[in-house]
This record gives C-alpha cells, structure tokens and sequence, in this order.
C-alpha cells in the first residue's frame, strides 16, 4: 500500500521555468509533508516542509502548495536552475510520537541551460 | 562537519557473510534512524530508536539488527547478507521522535556478489 504518490517520475525543464512536482497522501493522521532533495552520491536533505494548518508556504524560489480537502500537495519551483537537477522527494510524517517518514517515490528534475 | 557520517561509503562483499554499518551524528539528537534506498531510489524506514524505545518497520527481516553503544551511535548489523539486500543504506538523526527535520548520511552503498 502507497501511502504517498508522487507524479511525474521524471521531469525535463528549461532554464527560467517552473518545475512542478505533485503528491498526494491517503492517511489524514498525516500532519506534517516536507521535501526533500537528494543530489547524486548524497543523502536526502530538507528543502522546505509544511503542516497542514496553512495552505502555502514559500521559501526563495520553492513554494508548497497544500490542498487539504483533496489530500494533495505540490513543489513549485520557480526559474529553475541547472544546479535545481536533483530527485525530489515528498514525505509525510503522522507526526506524535512515531517519527517515520513516508517517502514517496522521488522525482528526478533536469534542468537545461 | 558532518553532522550525520556513515562508514563505510561503499561496501562489497558475498552473500551470506555479515557486516556491519556504522552511523554517528554529532548534532546532539536524541533519536536516530536508519532507511533503505533501494534500486528504484524508493526510501523505506527500516527502524527508529531512541533511548528508549527501538521501532521496528515489520516489513525488515530479523537478520537486520541496530545496535546503539551510545546516543550518537546507531550501527546496523546484517548477517546472512542476500542478493536482494543491495541497496545503499542511509541513517538519520532528528532532536527525538516529534521533532523534525530529519537530517542524514551520505548512505552506505552495499553490494552483494
């Protein structure tokens, strides 16, 4: 069972666009969806989280977007960069005291220049 | 510094041998974790363990074993390696287990020949 579905796989975007990548949860006990971004050869590291309390959140160039009527939540990434090529992966967390993150299944971006 | 360190980066070896992973974070967190990457990049938690509770993801098999000497250490044990455990392992930390982010490793490539 897929908690987290995570679309698309892949993603190819110009230099300057807007990269978009969607999630959507089934488990409303959810109550904490961070990102994160892998670079090759590292480990996941935080790039921007939210809490289902505020419907957006945006940080430099990243912004959430958290729809929590249709369980769903999205990364927008604007002007995106060459150096923005990495996976992305959203995550859910039912918060308390459990603390097990559950990925979703990443999404590698390319940039071109 | 690297808050979270894993040794070793890479690791090949035969199957049915065991072999540990060794995991140390510096940050002062209280709980820590260990997740498993697998071919497709999908994350899975295999444990959380703190002080005073280890959680157990039922899915893992009993041949995996973390062993914690102290707070900033969380190794994982696997004995009997198989085919299918190839994947690169990575460990976390987090301030304890309500707390987030989660910060990790560079992950642990095990090869099994």
């Amino acid at each position: 069972q897929q908690q987290v579905k995570q679309s698309p796989q892949s993603l190819i975007v110009q230099k300057g666009g807007i990269s978009i990548i969607n999630c959507a949860y089934e488990n409303t006990a959810f109550d904490y969806f961070p990102w994160y971004q892998q670079f090759p050869g590292k480990g996941p590291a935080l790039l921007i989280a939210i809490r289902p309390d505020v419907s957006e959140k945006k940080e430099g160039r990243f912004t959430i977007s958290f729809n929590k009527s249709a369980k769903q939540f999205s990364l927008h990434i604007m002007d995106s960069q060459p150096g923005d090529s990495a996976t992305y992966f959203c995550a859910a967390d039912y918060g308390g005291s459990q603390g097990n993150l559950i990925f979703g299944k990443g999404t590698k971006l390319s940039v071109k220049p | 510094d690297t808050a979270v360190s894993q040794t070793p980066k890479y690791l090949v070896t035969q199957m049915g041998n065991d072999k540990s992973i060794k995991c140390e974070q510096n940050l002062g967190h209280d709980t820590m974790y260990w997740y498993k990457q697998d071919s497709k990049k999908f994350l899975k938690i295999m444990f959380s363990y703190n002080n005073k509770e280890l959680i157990i993801n039922e899915t893992v098999p009993n041949r995996f074993s973390p062993k914690s000497p102290d707070k900033a250490h969380l190794n994982l044990h696997i004995n009997s390696l198989e085919l299918g455990d190839s994947a690169v392992y990575f460990c976390a930390s987090s301030l304890d287990r309500e707390s987030e982010p989660q910060h990790f490793g560079d992950g642990t490539r095990l090869s099994i020949l």
